[in-house]
């Protein structure tokens, strides 16, 4: 069982909707991270929160919000998204982003997330 | 940011070693190498990481050469739940817009066969 918990599983959505992915951790990490993966390929960071403030954004469209509430929780809203967004989406957690550098980074199973 | 090369694919039998190889020719001196691996269905799992020496955990060992142009993820026992992507991952330490990050290569597909 994976300690990185992410909610729904599945989410199917119209271009015009907005919905939002969750992410939970209790570990006490302080980093948490959204990455996307298409079919068959490796995932793609698209950003990096670390102690609750935004780390890294990897020039991802801004159709795409993120937020992290507090040090458990991230969220990614989601707004006016193309068929092409339809992917697996990643959440993982670690201890640090910088201090403990070469600390694993824990993921969720993702979010499959269907755009019509 | 530094690069990793991996076959597209390998096979194995079950209860047989497996050495999956890696081959990361630019990779500079603060660059950490991490495994992860991809069940079906599943986010990617930490393997094993390491800087010079050679590391063993409970999942894996790593190789790594001596001029750390290229590494080896050793599953001693190879079984059928060990069948998914492995990546192989430079993680840079060095400072730069590549800091901390994990970027994924295309990684291995490894079939274990019963």
């Amino acid at each position: 069982d994976t300690e990185v918990t992410q909610t729904p599983k599945h989410l199917v959505m119209g271009m015009t909707n907005k919905k939002s992915l969750k992410c939970e951790q209790h570990m006490g990490h302080r980093a948490m991270y959204w990455y996307k993966q298409k079919a068959k390929k490796p995932p793609e960071l698209m950003f990096v929160y670390s102690y609750e403030k935004l780390s890294i954004n990897e020039s991802v469209p801004s159709r795409f919000s993120p937020e992290c509430p507090n040090s458990s929780l991230l969220n990614l809203h989601l707004h006016a998204l193309q068929p092409e967004d339809s992917a697996l989406y990643l959440c993982a957690s670690s201890q640090d982003h910088i201090q403990v550098l070469n600390q694993p980074q824990h993921f969720g199973d993702g979010t499959r997330l269907s755009i019509l | 940011d530094a690069k990793t090369t991996q076959p597209n694919s390998m096979e194995s039998n079950e209860e047989e070693p497996v050495h999956l190889p890696c081959n990361h020719s630019t990779i500079s001196g603060t660059d950490y190498i991490h495994w992860y691996r991809q069940l079906p269905s599943q986010g990617p799992e930490y393997v094993i990481h390491g800087l010079t020496s050679n590391v063993n955990n409970r999942m894996a060992s790593l190789a790594i050469a001596e001029d750390r142009k290229s590494s080896t993820l050793i599953l001693h026992r190879a079984t059928l739940r060990d069948a998914a992507v492995y990546y192989c991952i430079l993680r840079s330490v060095g400072g730069g817009t590549s800091y901390g990050k994990l970027t994924f290569g295309q990684g291995t597909i490894l079939t274990v066969h019963p």
